[in-house]
This record gives C-alpha cells, sequence and structure tokens, in this order.
C-alpha cells in the first residue's frame, strides 16, 4: 500500500525567509502524482501545487516551489518570501495512475507551519 | 459559483440519531468522494463515485451510506450516530486527478 510520511509534525519561518517542508512517500508505480494541499484555519483544502511522475522538471507556483527526487522518492516544498497569510497546515499527498475512479488520493499528516512576524 | 459546495457547515447532534451531508458540485467533473478528517488532522477516504457508481468503499461502518442522485452530487447520510464520528466530513470531486475539495461540514457528535 502507498503511504506517505511527513517528518516534521510542526515548522516555523520567519516572514520574508524560506521554509521547506519535507514529504517522501512509498510506492512501487512508476507513474503517478504528487500534491501539496494547503489547510489554512478556515479549514479550506487548497491545492497548492501539483506534480507528474513523468515529468523531470520541478513544479513552481510562484513563491511556492517543489524539490522532487523520484529515484529517492521524495518530494518536498519550498517557501520563498514567506508571507503571514503562509500560516497554516501543509499536507503531501500521492496518488496513482487513472484507474476509472478508484485511484485514491493518500495524505501525510501534515506539517503545521507558523510564520513569525 | 462556489466550485464545490456542501451543507450544512456545522452541524451538531445527539448519540443515536441520523443525519445527512448534502454535496453538490458544478464544475462537470465525473467522479466525487467524501474523505473524514479527524481530531488529529487526519485525512482519509471513505468513498468514491465515478458517474453515480460506487468505486471505493474504504471499510467505513454501514451505518454510513452514500447516495448519487447524478453525478453533480454526493450525499452522505449517517445512522445511529456515535461520539467517535465527531470529525471534519470533506466532499470534493475530480476530473483530472486534482481533487476540489468543499469547505467541509464540522460533524460534533454530543
Amino acid at each position: 500500500a502507498q503511504t506517505v510520511t511527513q517528518s516534521q509534525p510542526e515548522m516555523s519561518v520567519q516572514e520574508a525567509e524560506t521554509v521547506t517542508l519535507s514529504c517522501t512517500y512509498d510506492t512501487s508505480e512508476s507513474d503517478y502524482y504528487l500534491f501539496w494541499y494547503k489547510q489554512p484555519p478556515s479549514r479550506q483544502m487548497i491545492l497548492v501545487i501539483r506534480q507528474e511522475a513523468y515529468k523531470q522538471q520541478n513544479a513552481t507556483e510562484n513563491r511556492f516551489s517543489v524539490n522532487f527526487q523520484k529515484a529517492a522518492k521524495s518530494f518536498s516544498l519550498k517557501i520563498s518570501d514567506s508571507q503571514l497569510g503562509d500560516a497554516a497546515m501543509y499536507f503531501c499527498a500521492y496518488r496513482p495512475p487513472p484507474q476509472g475512479g478508484s485511484e485514491k488520493l493518500v495524505f501525510g499528516k501534515g506539517t503545521k507551519l507558523t510564520v513569525n512576524p | 459559483d462556489t466550485a464545490v459546495s456542501q451543507t450544512p457547515k456545522y452541524l451538531v447532534t445527539q448519540m443515536g440519531n441520523d443525519k445527512s451531508i448534502k454535496c453538490e458540485q458544478n464544475l462537470g467533473h465525473d467522479t466525487m468522494y467524501w474523505y473524514k478528517q479527524d481530531s488529529k488532522k487526519f485525512l482519509k477516504i471513505m468513498f468514491s463515485y465515478n458517474n453515480k457508481e460506487l468505486i471505493i468503499n474504504e471499510t467505513v461502518p454501514n451505518r454510513f451510506s452514500p447516495k448519487s442522485p447524478d453525478k453533480a452530487h454526493l450525499n452522505l447520510h449517517i445512522n445511529s450516530l456515535e461520539l467517535g464520528d465527531s470529525a471534519v466530513y470533506f466532499c470534493a470531486s475530480s476530473q483530472t486527478g486534482t481533487l476540489n475539495f468543499g469547505p467541509g461540514t464540522r460533524l460534533t457528535v454530543t
């Protein structure tokens, strides 16, 4: 079974600094998807970034970028120029290739990020 | 024009009662899900439907019964509520593999 591990239950960063959140996963598949979702106190789950395993290039979305190491099964999230609004729970998630709706997103336990002014 | 909506957002009820949570998506997606987030924030899939057909039923007690009247709606009915059912329940939809979540329903069983 696929598993996702986030080894940092909590992290903190100073405003305007850079922080990296770690994620590792376990799978025997070669084609899959990886995601980072953000959950602020409002509890809404917000997609931050998505990476397809077949793409060697690391995904970026403005201040958010990933370091995808397929061989090491590692998928870390880097947040640059941290802002107060980045404070949230961050969840790493794995999804196998499409299988007619039977694929399920497997989440890590989350990392709580605090941004200090 | 909310993409995935859930009602109610908060639900407080007593043990033994029966309650329903409704979900609607206007994205035209074929697949819809129910996820449960426990008190430790852990998210776990409960059910998935693809075009009104149940695809995933993830070891959930029979007291939980999903229903999909059409592919834009996926409701969750819970019978004989127990204290351990207290959690946040998220509906989500997907077409290309990325999940779009609803705002969640916080269920509190007293």
